[in-house]
C-alpha cells in the first residue's frame, strides 16, 4: 500500500526566513496531495493541496511543489513569522482508495525571533 | 469559519464509563465522515469510516465493540467508546469531506482522559 515518509520532523527557522518541508510517496497512483497545519490541542487544517495534474501551486506565502517522477512533493513557506510555528503533516491519497488519506510523521516547525 | 464542529472538546471520566463524541459538518453534507485517533507528538491515524446510513468501515486492530460508529443524518456522525479503559485516552479527530475527490476538513479533536 501507500506510504508517505516526511522530513525534517523537527525545522528550527529563524523570524523572517524561508521553511521547506519534503515529503516522498510510493504510490504512483497517487493523485491528491494535502498539507494540514495542527496547533496544539486543535484539529488539522487545511493550507493548501496539490493534484497531479499540477507542478506547483502558490497562496500568497505558502506553496507547493509536486515531481510525479520523482514521487515528492514540498511545502515552502516564505517569509515566516511567529504564528507558522506548529506541526505540519503532508499526506496523499488515491481515487483507488476512496481518497482515504495516508499521512507523514509531521514536522514540527519552530520559528525563532 | 469552522466547518466541522466536534464535540466536547474535553473529557474526563472514570474507567466502565461510555463516552460519545459528536462530529457534525456545519454547512455541507457528509455522506462520509472519517474518525482519527492521534497519540501524544504522533501522526493521525485512521481508525474507520463512517459512512451515512450504513455500517462503518474499521481500519485493521480497531474494536469495532469497543467503539461504535453511528452515522445516523447527512450531517451527524458519533463515535462512542464503550466501557472506557485508561489505554483508551487519546486525542480523537473527526473529518468530513463534500465529496470523493473534495478536502478532508478536520474537528477541533476530543481530549479524553480515562481515569
Amino acid at each position: 500500500g501507500e506510504n508517505v515518509e516526511q522530513h525534517p520532523s523537527t525545522l528550527s527557522v529563524q523570524e523572517g526566513d524561508s521553511a521547506v518541508i519534503k515529503c516522498t510517496y510510493s504510490d504512483s497512483a497517487s493523485n491528491y496531495f494535502p498539507w494540514y497545519k495542527q496547533e496544539l490541542g486543535k484539529g488539522p487544517q487545511l493550507i493548501i493541496d496539490i493534484r497531479s495534474n499540477v507542478g506547483e501551486k502558490k497562496d500568497q506565502r505558502i506553496a507547493v511543489t509536486l515531481n510525479k517522477t520523482a514521487k515528492h512533493f514540498s511545502l515552502h513557506i516564505t517569509e515566516t513569522q511567529p504564528e507558522d510555528s506548529a506541526v505540519y503533516f503532508c499526506a496523499a491519497s488515491t481515487r483507488q482508495s476512496n481518497y482515504q488519506l495516508i499521512w507523514g510523521a509531521g514536522t514540527k516547525l519552530i520559528i525563532k525571533p | 469559519g469552522a466547518v466541522v464542529s466536534q464535540h466536547p472538546s474535553w473529557v474526563i471520566c472514570k474507567s466502565g464509563t461510555s463516552v460519545k463524541i459528536e462530529c457534525r459538518s456545519l454547512d455541507f453534507q457528509a455522506t462520509t465522515m472519517f474518525w482519527y485517533r492521534q497519540f501524544p507528538k504522533q501522526s493521525l491515524m485512521l481508525m474507520a469510516t463512517s459512512n451515512e446510513g450504513s455500517k462503518a468501515t474499521y481500519e485493521q486492530g480497531v474494536e469495532k465493540d469497543k467503539f461504535l460508529i453511528n452515522h445516523a443524518s447527512l450531517t451527524l456522525s458519533t463515535l462512542t467508546v464503550t466501557s472506557a479503559h485508561p489505554e483508551d485516552s487519546s486525542f480523537y479527530i473527526c473529518s468530513a469531506h463534500r465529496g470523493k475527490d473534495q478536502p478532508q476538513h478536520f474537528g477541533d479533536g476530543t481530549r479524553l482522559s480515562i481515569l
